[in-house]
């Protein structure tokens, strides 16, 4: 089964500084790798997904991710945070086993921006 | 536009009473999913529906019930609640069940088990 794991439950930044969140994937086959974001009191909604087409992949909000094969990463990064960014992050990676597919997520990544 | 409705949004129960979580959605989608996010967990899936008609388990199945009433709604059973159930659980939905597929989430429920 594929897996991703996410370095470091809590990121604290300041407004304006650059935010990275990261994320290692485990997978023998090419994968399907998400990053979510979940605001306090809310669902998750998807940021950015890879499949393959392009390794720098551009989401909502100014984040974008960069799927590196050779180290197995799919890291999340924004050149400058807003407060409104203050959320958990999720990377997850698309899995399919007997002809169904599921999605399987990281332990998330709380993000903290001060003033 | 509702996109995924759960109800409700939160409860508490007792160790051993019964509940089912309601969880519909207006997009059309053939694919529901139910997780729980625990503190330092993730999420982690619950239970599945790739069509109407179908369900199969998740990860975390054990103590939890399904039904995939209609295309629309899929609800979530727990027969005799136990405080290891006390979670946030979320309800979600997929136009087809694939691998690369955008989900769609509803807000949750948050429940207790005391």
């Amino acid at each position: 089964a594929q897996s991703v794991t996410q370095l470091g439950s809590h990121v604290s930044v300041s407004e304006g500084a650059l935010v990275l969140l990261r994320c290692n994937y485990s997978s023998s086959v090419p994968p399907y790798l998400f990053w979510y974001v979940q605001y306090p009191n809310q669902g998750l909604q998807l940021l950015l997904k890879y499949t393959s087409a392009a390794t720098l992949v551009k989401g909502i909000n100014g984040f974008e991710a960069e799927f590196k094969k050779s180290e197995t990463s799919f890291h999340l990064t924004k050149p400058s945070a807003h407060m409104s960014d203050a959320a958990e992050y999720f990377c997850a990676v698309s899995d399919q086993d007997s002809g169904y597919s599921t999605l399987t997520f990281g332990k998330g990544t709380m993000l903290l921006v001060s003033p | 536009n509702a996109g995924v409705t759960q109800t409700p949004k939160f409860q508490v129960l007792k160790t051993g009473q019964s509940m089912t979580l309601q969880c519909a959605q207006d997009m059309n989608h053939n694919s529901m999913y139910w997780y729980r996010q625990d503190p330092g967990m993730g999420l982690r899936l619950i239970y599945y529906s790739a069509s109407e008609g179908t369900t199969d388990k998740g990860e975390v199945p054990n103590g939890y019930n399904v039904s995939r009433l209609n295309k629309r709604e899929f609800s979530l059973r727990l027969e005799s609640a136990a405080p290891s159930q006390t979670s946030v659980y979320f309800c979600a939905s997929s136009e087809q069940n694939r691998i690369g597929e955008k989900l769609f989430f509803g807000s949750g429920t948050q429940l207790s088990v005391l």
